[in-house]
């Protein structure tokens, strides 16, 4: 089955600076690649989402880039704001509904 | 105000009990999925229904139990057979079959007595 590898699990970085996680996955047939953010206490949230015919997307301070040959695909949070600390987890789905997780990555903003 | 609600946010299950864990949503959603998310990790699928009466395992699905006799409600049943049911559990729906889960409930925590 496919398995996703999330790094790194915990990120601290000055408000302001930019913020990168990366995810690499295993299964080639793999062709949705979600990104969720999720607030202490609350629910997760689809903030992003690629799929395998495009290489890069982008929305406001928030971009997903995905390198098919390489199997991995990344996160990008330009300008980083306090509100933006919370864990993010990205996963990987060959369709039907089944998406595999990482295992997330706890991003801390510093004012 | 559309949404996904759980409940009981807090259930607390003795030994070689059943308990069952509510979902229901508003959002005319045809896809429902019930995942399990412990400390450190990511979520983890148990079962998935992409249509009214029809539902299929996840990843983890043993010990527990779902139906789907309503579009709009996706209970999940947590049995005897689950030995390690302290978690984190959320439901999740999407606006169609294939798609990812694009909405999420506010979770029901659930601890062993």
């Amino acid at each position: 089955g496919e398995n996703v590898e999330q790094h790194p699990s915990t990120l601290s970085v000055q408000e302001g600076d930019s913020a990168v996680i990366k995810c690499t996955y295993s299964d080639s047939a793999s062709n949705y690649f979600p990104w969720y953010k999720q607030e202490l206490g609350k629910r997760p949230q689809l903030i992003i989402d690629i799929r395998s015919n495009v290489g890069e997307k982008k929305d406001q301070r928030i971009a997903v880039t995905l390198n098919k040959t390489a199997k991995h695909f990344s996160l990008h949070i330009t300008e980083t704001q306090p509100e933006d600390s919370a864990v993010y987890f990205c996963a990987a789905s060959r369709g039907a509904g089944k998406s595999t997780f990482g295992d997330g990555t706890t991003l801390t903003v510093k004012p | 105000d559309g949404g996904i609600t759980q409940s009981p946010k807090y259930l607390f299950r003795k030994e070689g009990q059943n308990v069952t864990l509510s979902c229901e949503q508003n959002l005319n959603h045809d896809a429902m999925y019930w995942y399990r998310q412990d400390p450190g990790q990511g979520l983890r699928l148990i079962y998935y229904s992409q249509i009214v009466n029809d539902f299929q395992k996840g990843d983890i699905a043993e010990g527990y139990s779902v139906s789907r006799e309503k579009k709009e409600s996706f209970p999940l049943t947590v049995t005897s057979a689950q030995k390690n049911p302290t978690a984190f559990y959320l439901c999740a729906s999407s606006p169609r079959t294939g798609l990812q889960p694009q909405h999420f409930g506010d979770g029901t925590r659930l601890s062993i007595l």
